[in-house]
């Protein structure tokens, strides 16, 4: 099975903060990795998919890029809104499996 | 607009059985592959399985997990997909979202969810 590991689980910053969050696969998945917002009681929401691509909606502070077998969402001017949980999924071949997640605290 | 509604959820005692509906509408179910995914309280999300569409003759996959527990299913007709969940354990305690793949590598709608407590 192929392990994602999301770094760090915690992150406390401000409103205006650049905020970066990666994901690390154990092997390589050919970009198939997309990143999901969740607020407290709420389905997740789809962020970036095939690593880099914005989907429809969501605001441009959102990007994702790759080097390798490590992934990366940065959100470059945190706002309000943007307190939640990220996770990475990968959807390279079966079982699909997602990273361990990162709850974004307001500093 | 795209709507997954989940149902079916409650509070079943270990070793029993349940099952949960997701209706689709706003968007062509026969041809979309549909996935669960839960989420224990407090806890990240865990892919469930999936199944494929008509032309993909309906294959289903599952998480090691639930391998030989669980039973998704589909009835195009009724633009719903189910998960037939037997031999529940307190593990098993999530709320269970079905999703959307929607053929870019993603999920690109969720339900918002059914909770199942297997608790005695």
């Amino acid at each position: 099975d192929i392990q994602l590991t999301q770094s760090p689980s915690f992150l406390s910053a401000s409103v205006g903060d650049r905020v970066t969050i990666t994901c690390r696969a154990s092997q390589g998945i050919n970009s198939h990795l997309a990143w999901y917002q969740q607020k407290p009681g709420k389905a997740p929401k789809l962020l970036i998919y095939v690593a880099s691509t914005l989907q429809s909606g969501v605001p441009s502070r959102f990007s994702g890029s790759e080097s390798g077998r490590e992934f990366t969402l940065t959100i470059s001017s945190l706002q309000p809104e943007d307190f939640a949980t990220y996770y990475c999924q990968h959807l390279d071949g079966i079982p699909i499996t997602f990273g361990g997640g990162t709850k974004v605290e307001i500093k | 607009e795209v709507q997954l509604v989940e149902s079916g959820g409650g509070l079943v005692q270990p070793g029993g059985s349940l099952r949960l509906s997701c209706v689709a509408s706003g968007f062509t179910f026969s041809d979309a592959y549909m996935d669960w995914v839960r989420q224990a309280p407090g806890k990240g999300l865990e892919w469930v399985g999936r199944i494929k569409n008509k032309d993909k003759s309906y294959t289903t996959e599952y998480a090691a997990s639930v391998k030989g527990r669980f039973t998704i299913s589909r009835d195009d007709s009724k633009n719903s997909l189910y998960l037939e969940m037997n031999s529940l354990r307190d593990v098993d305690t999530a709320v269970y979202h079905c999703a959307r793949d929607g053929g870019q590598y993603s999920w690109d709608h969720w339900g918002q969810g059914a909770l199942v407590t297997v608790s005695s």
